[in-house]
């Protein structure tokens, strides 16, 4: 079984600092790992996700995410938070290959608030 | 390309009945999932459905239940509502590693 935990519920920056969302995961085979964005009341947008190959993997709206394996981690930065950043946040990992693709995993999700 | 759609986007139901959720997934996309989101438990996978068999299922009671169609087109029921079950119910629809999530349909029981 995978699980994923997702390190503060409530995360504040001010404009144009640093953001940085903590996802770890637990799972017992290799995993594909994903960061999705909520706004209020609306569905989930994928930003960007890990299956196979390069560690850094980038996503929309200048977001990346590094995976490390070592550290069972895959957490979510972006250089330069912006207002329309403000918005909730989930990891979500769900395993590799077969036919598990559509069976997602989530964190609880991080509200980032974004101050001017 | 047209998402993927979920209708009703609200819905009032009283408890004891029951309710029918619809989920049409982007073209070409054979995997539907669906998922439960509240306040108190968070993101819950509910089942997933391809090619009009279900695939995989998460730890619902049997009150929830789902089907496909041929057009992988899929639709949701729960019975016998309980306020508990007030949450929004969000579909996706899955392509290769990727799942594709409609607006949603909140669901308010009273």
């Amino acid at each position: 079984a995978q699980s994923v935990t997702q390190l503060g519920s409530h995360v504040s920056v001010s404009e144009g600092a640093l953001v940085l969302l903590r996802c770890n995961y637990s799972s017992s085979v290799p995993p594909y790992l994903f960061w999705y964005v909520q706004y209020p009341n609306q569905g989930l947008q994928l930003l960007l996700k890990y299956t196979t190959g390069a560690t850094l993997v980038k996503g929309i709206n200048g977001f990346e995410a590094e995976f490390k394996k070592s550290e069972t981690s895959f957490h979510l930065t972006k250089p330069s938070a912006h207002m329309s950043d403000a918005a909730e946040y989930f990891c979500a990992v769900s395993l590799a290959g077969g036919t598990s693709y559509g069976k997602l995993t989530f964190g609880q999700g991080t509200i980032l608030t974004v101050h001017p | 390309k047209a998402g993927v759609t979920q209708t009703p986007r609200y819905l009032i139901k009283t408890r004891g009945q029951q309710v029918t959720l619809s989920c049409s997934p982007i073209s070409g996309h054979r995997s539907v999932s669906w998922y439960q989101q509240t306040p108190g438990q968070g993101l819950q996978f509910l089942f997933e459905y391809f090619s009009e068999t279900q695939r995989n299922k998460g730890n619902f009671p049997g009150r929830f239940s789902g089907r496909q169609f041929s057009n992988s087109r899929s639709e949701m029921n729960v019975s016998t509502l309980e306020l508990g079950d007030s949450a929004l119910y969000l579909c996706a629809s899955s392509y290769d590693t990727e799942a594709f999530f409609g607006q949603g349909t909140r669901l308010t029981v009273v």
